[in-house]
């Protein structure tokens, strides 16, 4: 089955600054790859995602980078702000949706004023 | 257009009794998918159901859990025979067709004592 390995754990960053959060999987046949951010006390919250079929997609202040050969795909956060604190997961399921998602285990990233 | 229903929010169970999730999906949207998230850890797929079908149960423990998606109503994870380890939070998600971007609720969160 799928494997997601996410890193790093934990992410602190100055406010303003670019926050990057990496994950790696090994289904090559995995196909879409959403990123979630969690809040606490609160469900996870689809922020962006990208299929297999692109490289690079962006929305606003927030990036994603996938390199299928390689395996993994990148969350970029540029200018952050202290709402950006939160959980961000990533995932990843060769079903094309939400069924059968495989999660990493989660990024707490800090925002430090 | 509401999100995401899930009840209850929280719900206290002893060991051996029964727990009952329910999950709304928004409207318009007919496939419904649970996940259940342990401490500190990511998200595990439990179940994929649409309308009054089991689509892919490979991540529900084989005994005591099951899962039903009738064509009136919502969606409802029944843990049988609760015990300690099955304290979590349990998210439901749903989107419009296989494939697509899903939404989640804001989850339940099941303490056995």
């Amino acid at each position: 089955g799928e494997n997601v390995e996410q890193h790093p754990s934990t992410l602190s960053v100055q406010e303003g600054d670019s926050a990057v959060i990496k994950c790696t999987y090994s289904d090559s046949a995995s196909n879409y790859f959403p990123w979630y951010k969690q809040e606490l006390g609160k469900g996870p919250q689809l922020i962006i995602d990208i299929r297999s079929n692109v490289g690079e997609k962006k929305d606003q202040r927030i990036a994603v980078t996938l390199n299928k050969t390689a395996k993994h795909f990148s969350l970029h956060i540029t200018e952050t702000q202290p709402e950006d604190s939160a959980v961000y997961f990533c995932a990843a399921t060769s079903g094309g949706g939400a069924d059968g998602l495989t999660f990493g285990k989660g990024t707490h990233l800090i925002i430090q004023p | 257009n509401a999100g995401v229903m899930q009840n209850p929010r929280h719900l206290v169970r002893r060991r051996g009794q029964e727990a009952r999730l329910r999950c709304s999906p928004m409207k318009g949207h007919s496939h419904v998918y649970w996940y259940r998230q342990l401490p500190e850890e990511g998200l595990k797929f439990m179940v994929y159901l649409q309308k009054e079908n089991i689509i892919d149960e490979s991540g529900m423990p084989k005994e005591r859990f099951s899962a039903e998606f009738p064509k009136e109503g919502p969606s409802i994870l029944r843990i049988q025979q609760v015990v300690r380890g099955d304290s979590a939070a349990y998210f439901c998600a749903s989107s419009p067709t296989r494939g697509s971007e899903a939404f989640f609720g804001q989850g339940t969160r099941l303490t056995v004592v």
